[in-house]
């Protein structure tokens, strides 16, 4: 079974621009979910996707936003790009329930903003 | 809410000696536990999780963790470490009470074992 796949793996953008970044989850899951990972913050959740609909969202500016197509595909979006959002995005699938495994993760997509 | 603290930023251990990474957790009822590991440049990797039954679980790697309840407390412990468990550990928490929340990641805890 094919994990979770993140493009692309490393970013360079220039602040004020915008960033689309892509997540594929395993085969069956209809759940994604995105986190930013900073070293000071952890891990903040952003939001998470359940056939096509945001089931939650994380407390971060309209800055951020995602959407999730047929596929289960996700992709989320960050415009005017600050400083600040230089982090790892971390993308998780999950089937219906998270008794298994909990999430499983992608390798992440490295952003950095300059 | 729910939440996890992971008091120790940092963990130091021999290689060999045994190691323990704390976390605990508040959720309003029984909670549903988990440990993840991350390497350099890698996403996060499942180690063990509790849902209910026994409080020891064992999980990948050899680790193991206990589920405390009257401490609110779910340590991650290795009988022996190995410089190869080097990495950064994440504890997660969610309440099932809460409907379709997200997990709850704590801060991490970076374990270094010396050689």
């Amino acid at each position: 079974k094919a994990g979770v796949t993140q493009t692309p793996r490393y970013l360079i953008k220039t602040r004020g621009q915008q960033v689309t970044l892509s997540c594929s989850p395993i085969s069956g899951h209809r759940s994604v979910s995105w986190y930013q990972q900073t070293p000071g913050q952890g891990l903040q959740f952003l939001f998470e996707y359940f056939s096509e609909t945001q089931r939650n969202k994380g407390n971060f500016p309209g800055r951020f936003s995602g959407r999730q197509f047929s596929n289960s595909r996700s992709e989320m979006n960050v415009s005017t790009l600050e400083l600040g959002d230089s982090a790892l995005y971390l993308c998780a699938s999950s089937g219906d329930t998270l008794l298994n495994y909990g999430y499983t993760f992608g390798s992440g997509t490295r952003l950095t903003v300059v | 809410a729910q939440s996890v603290a992971q008091p120790e930023d940092q963990v130091n251990v021999a290689e060999g000696n045994p190691l323990t990474v704390k976390c605990t957790y508040s959720v309003s009822g029984n909670p549903y536990l988990f440990w993840y590991v991350q390497y350099p440049n890698r996403g996060l990797q499942f180690l063990l999780k509790y849902i209910t039954g026994d409080n020891l679980v064992k999980g990948s790697y050899g680790f193991e963790a206990e589920f405390n309840k009257s401490q609110t407390s779910f340590h991650l412990k290795k009988p022996s470490a190995l410089v190869s468990d080097s990495a950064l550990y994440f504890c997660a928490v969610r309440d099932p009470n809460s409907g379709n929340t997200p997990l709850v990641f704590g801060k991490g805890t970076r374990l270094s074992v010396i050689a």
